[in-house]
């Protein structure tokens, strides 16, 4: 089944303690990125990446590292996690011909900083 | 950069009848796309519908169709005939050169 895994779904964590979420996609898809989702202000785009070592910054990068050393993977980094960094992640990719091909999201990451 | 605004953050309607979902988009290129996504409540990221910019006919998915005006920047969702399961909520985003920018969302409800 095509699809595009994201994990962990919910995540708990304290200030200043590192860490990933996971992103894997298994539709040979160039193109993969993170948003966060908060109330009011839709989705924003944390990084995306149009191709393997190829990485950049969407509106919101600040607090979050990534990396494409696999096409099918993006993984998103907190180095040192604070409490406005909680909100809803999601990671989504999609198919070469990056203008037509619609984006295909994992299910969510909920993250909570306290 | 571009932008998208979704002005109505909630609407209602009751079944069977027909929607309107607004959307407006602000952007310096030419070659780009539009689409709805739909949320339900289990919070996964739908596509409803797509819309290439340099086609003039209106995109149609069944009982979901746009009303697309490229000089007015304008990028409606029309959705006909509405069902209970339509509740969700519904973003309208913009999709260029690598970067895809999206509006804040409108909360539609389906009354029974």
């Amino acid at each position: 089944e095509a699809q595009v895994t994201q994990n962990p779904r919910y995540l708990i964590t304290v200030t200043g303690k590192k860490l990933t979420v996971t992103c894997s996609q298994n539709m040979n898809h160039e193109y993969m990125s993170w948003y966060r989702q908060d109330p009011g202000l839709g989705l924003r785009q944390i990084y995306y990446s149009m191709n393997v070592e190829v990485t950049d910054k969407g509106d919101v990068p600040e607090g979050y590292k990534v990396s494409r050393k696999e096409k099918r993977n993006f993984p998103l980094i907190l180095e040192s996690p604070s409490p406005n960094q909680t909100s809803l992640y999601f990671c989504a990719s999609s198919s070469p011909g990056v203008y037509n091909s619609p984006l295909h999201f994992g299910n969510g990451t909920r993250l909570t900083v306290t | 950069a571009q932008t998208v605004t979704q002005s109505q953050p909630e609407m209602s309607v009751q079944e069977a009848e027909t929607v309107t979902l607004s959307c407006t988009y602000d952007t310096s290129e030419n070659n780009y796309y539009l689409f709805w996504y739909k949320q339900p409540p289990s919070r996964q990221m739908i596509l409803v519908i797509r819309q290439e910019a340099y086609k003039q006919q209106n995109a149609t998915e069944n009982r979901f169709s746009v009303n697309f005006q490229k000089a007015a920047k304008s990028f409606s969702l029309k959705i006909s005939d509405s069902q209970l399961g339509d509740t969700a909520m519904y973003f309208c985003a913009f999709k260029g050169a690598g970067k895809s920018t999206f509006g804040d969302g409108t909360t539609l409800t389906v009354k029974p």
